[in-house]
C-alpha cells in the first residue's frame, strides 16, 4: 500500500476487555514501531520490530501489553484487561532498515482507543 | 525522566510572521534530530531533519537550527501560514539506535 494502514480507526471498549490493534506497514519497510499518545502527552515509544531480530519491548508499560509481527509485515498490538488509563491514540510507523540521514519513520493515522 | 522537552505547550503567531518552536534535550549521544507535524485525526508527518554534524538545515519556509553546546533545537517557519496550524513534535535519535524519542509537542496556531 501507499502508506501505513491501521485498524480499527476508532475503538470503544469496556474496562477489563481485551483489544487488538492492527498495523500494515509500507511495503518494503522492514522496521515497524508502535507509539501511543495519551491526552495532552507526547508520543510514547512502545515497541520496535526489525526484520527477524528480537523486538525491542522496552517501552511496553505493563505485561498486559504485547505485540507480534507475522511474516515480517503485519503487526498486532494486544492489550489485555484494558484499563481507563489505556485510552490513547495508538500509532504505528514503519521505516526502511537503514535509518541513514534523510530516512525517517512514516506514521499511520492511528487507532483511537477509549476504555469506558 | 523526560529526555526531550518542548516547554511551550502552545504558541500563537500572526499570519506572515515568524514562528519559532523550541526543543531541549538532555543526552549528548543524540545524533539525529527531526521535526514532525500533526493535524487532528492524522498521524504525524515528517517535516525536516538535521544531523549532529550540522547546525542549520533549510527547506523552503522551514529552517531547523541545532545548538549542540546548549542541547537545543529550534524550528523556524517564515512566513507563517494558516495551514501551518498544527501540533509540532521534535524527535531525537541516539547514535546506533533505531527508535525516536519525542517531545510532548507544541500546538501552533496561526491567526489570520
Amino acid at each position: 500500500g501507499a502508506g501505513v494502514s491501521q485498524s480499527p480507526s476508532n475503538k470503544v471498549t469496556e474496562k477489563g476487555k481485551d483489544v487488538e490493534l492492527r498495523c500494515d506497514p509500507i511495503s518494503g519497510h522492514t522496521a515497524l514501531y508502535w507509539y501511543r499518545q495519551s491526552l495532552g502527552q507526547g508520543l510514547e515509544f512502545l515497541i520496535y520490530f526489525q526484520g527477524n531480530s528480537a523486538p525491542d519491548k522496552s517501552g511496553l508499560p505493563s505485561d498486559r501489553f504485547s505485540a507480534e509481527r507475522t511474516g515480517g509485515s503485519v503487526s498486532t498490538l494486544t492489550i489485555q484487561r484494558t484499563q481507563q488509563e489505556d485510552s490513547a491514540v495508538y500509532l504505528c510507523a514503519s521505516s526502511l532498515e537503514q535509518m541513514i540521514s534523510g530516512n525517517t519513520i512514516y506514521f499511520g493515522e492511528g487507532s483511537w482507543l477509549t476504555v469506558v | 525522566d523526560q529526555q526531550v522537552k518542548q516547554n511551550s505547550p502552545s504558541l500563537s503567531v500572526q499570519e506572515g510572521r515568524i514562528s519559532i518552536l523550541n526543543c531541549d534535550y538532555t543526552n549528548s549521544m543524540f545524533d539525529y534530530f527531526l521535526w514532525y507535524k500533526k493535524y487532528p485525526a492524522e498521524g504525524p508527518t515528517f517535516l525536516i531533519s538535521i544531523s549532529s554534524i550540522k547546525d542549520k538545515n533549510e527547506d523552503g519556509r522551514f529552517t531547523v537550527f541545532l545548538n549542540k553546546s546548549a542541547k537545543h533545537l529550534s524550528l523556524h517557519i517564515v512566513p507563517s501560514q494558516p495551514g501551518d496550524s498544527a501540533v509540532y513534535f521534535c524527535a531525537v535519535r541516539k547514535q546506533g539506535a533505531q527508535k525516536l524519542v519525542f517531545g510532548q509537542g507544541t500546538r501552533l496556531t496561526i491567526n489570520p
